[in-house]
This record gives structure tokens, sequence and C-alpha cells, in this order.
């Protein structure tokens, strides 16, 4: 298995564009986290689904951010408009099985300037 | 809520030294724990997880954590750093199906 899939590795966006990261998860898993990382606030969840459908966005920042899974192995999180501060390393995570192991991708570095 | 603590953001030992990482979970049932290592300007690799098995895990790259309840705690040794263990470590729980994070703490190792 190659893992969870995100793409881009690096983006580098100017302020007031849109921005999309993708992330495609372990096949068979039924849950897809998104998570960003800060040197301010380390590691937070944004928004998690299970079997497609969004439970729990309540950690995203602000209705410029969104989040879709339109189908098992294929995720969006985009930003429109960006701003400086949403600079960060975004990272795409799955879940499957009875044990809750969490597998992360390795990462898309957002910089916005 | 649950969450979790690292006690020290940045931890520095010599080779060869013994490594601990401190970790403590807040509820009173332990959850499921985790830890992660983080290499720079890589992902999140899961180093070895407890879920109400054995209370000692052993994980990868000679790594283990203690699940002590009477401490509530969980924390990461390793009794020989290597200059390869220079990363960040994470310590996480489950809380609501999800994974909450510690702040990290970051290992040094010096030759």
């Amino acid at each position: 298995d190659a893992g969870v899939i995100q793409s881009p590795r690096h983006e580098v966006t100017e302020m007031g564009q849109e921005v999309t990261l993708r992330c495609k998860p372990i096949s068979g898993h039924d849950y897809l986290f998104w998570y960003r990382q800060t040197m301010m606030r380390g590691l937070e969840l944004l928004i998690y689904f299970n079997n497609n459908v969004p439970i729990d966005d309540s950690g995203m920042p602000e209705d410029r951010f969104s989040a879709k899974m339109p189908n098992a192995s294929f995720s969006t999180l985009k930003i429109q408009p960006s701003e400086p501060r949403d600079s960060a390393v975004y990272f795409c995570a799955s879940r499957g099985g009875p044990h809750p192991g969490y597998t992360f991708g390795s990462g898309t570095r957002l910089t916005v300037v | 809520a649950q969450s979790v603590t690292q006690l020290g953001s940045h931890v520095s030992v010599s080779e060869g030294a013994l490594v601990l990482l401190r970790c403590n979970y807040s509820s009173s049932v332990p959850p499921y724990l985790f830890w992660y290592v983080q290499y720079p300007n890589q992902g999140l690799q899961l180093l070895l997880k407890y879920t109400s098995a054995a209370t000692l895990v052993k994980g990868i790259n000679g790594f283990e954590a203690e699940l002590k309840k009477s401490e509530t705690s969980f924390h990461l040794t390793k009794p020989s750093a290597h200059m390869s263990d220079a990363a960040e470590y994470f310590c996480a729980v489950v809380a609501g199906g999800n994974l909450i994070f510690g702040k990290g703490t970051k290992l040094s190792v010096k030759p």
C-alpha cells in the first residue's frame, strides 16, 4: 500500500488566491482527518470524515476553509481567499479497522505571501 | 475532554544515554494512546500505541512506553540514544474518534 498520499508537497501562493490541497487515503480506511501544524499552535484537527460524510468541522478556522470528500478515495481542503496566516503544514490522515491506527501523509507545506 | 500533556518542549541527551520523554493523560480510565515521531520536514510516523492490551508497549526503533494508571502517564523511553533519534515526538490520545496531540517534545542528541 502506498500509504496516505497528499499533493502538492509544497505550495506557494499569493494572498487572495484560492488554494486546494488534495489527499488520497489508504484504501479501505473509513475515516479521514485534516490537521494543520504551526509553530504557535502545534497540531490542530480541522475536520474529519467518516464514510465520506463530514462529522466534525469545529476546527475549521473560518468560512474561508472548506473540505470535501466526494468519494472514499479522495478529499480536498480548499482555502479561498488565502491569507499569510494560513501558512502552515497541512496533514491528511486516515484510519480504519477496529483499533484506531492513524496513518499520516507527508503533508503539504503551504506558504502564502 | 481528553487531553495529553507533554512535559518539556526540548530534551537533550548524549548519544548512548537513556531517552525519557514524558506524557500524562487526563482521564481516569486509560484511553487509546499513541506516540508519533516527526523528523525534520517530514510527516508523522507511528512509534507505538496502547490499545488496552499490555501496559508495556514496544515500538519501532527500540522505543517503548509503559502505561502507569496510578500516575496517568505514558512515558516514552529508549535505553540508548542514537544520533538518528533526533526529531520531534508527539504523544496523542483518541478523544471522540479524533486524535488529539500534545505540544510535542523536540529531542536533541549530542555526540
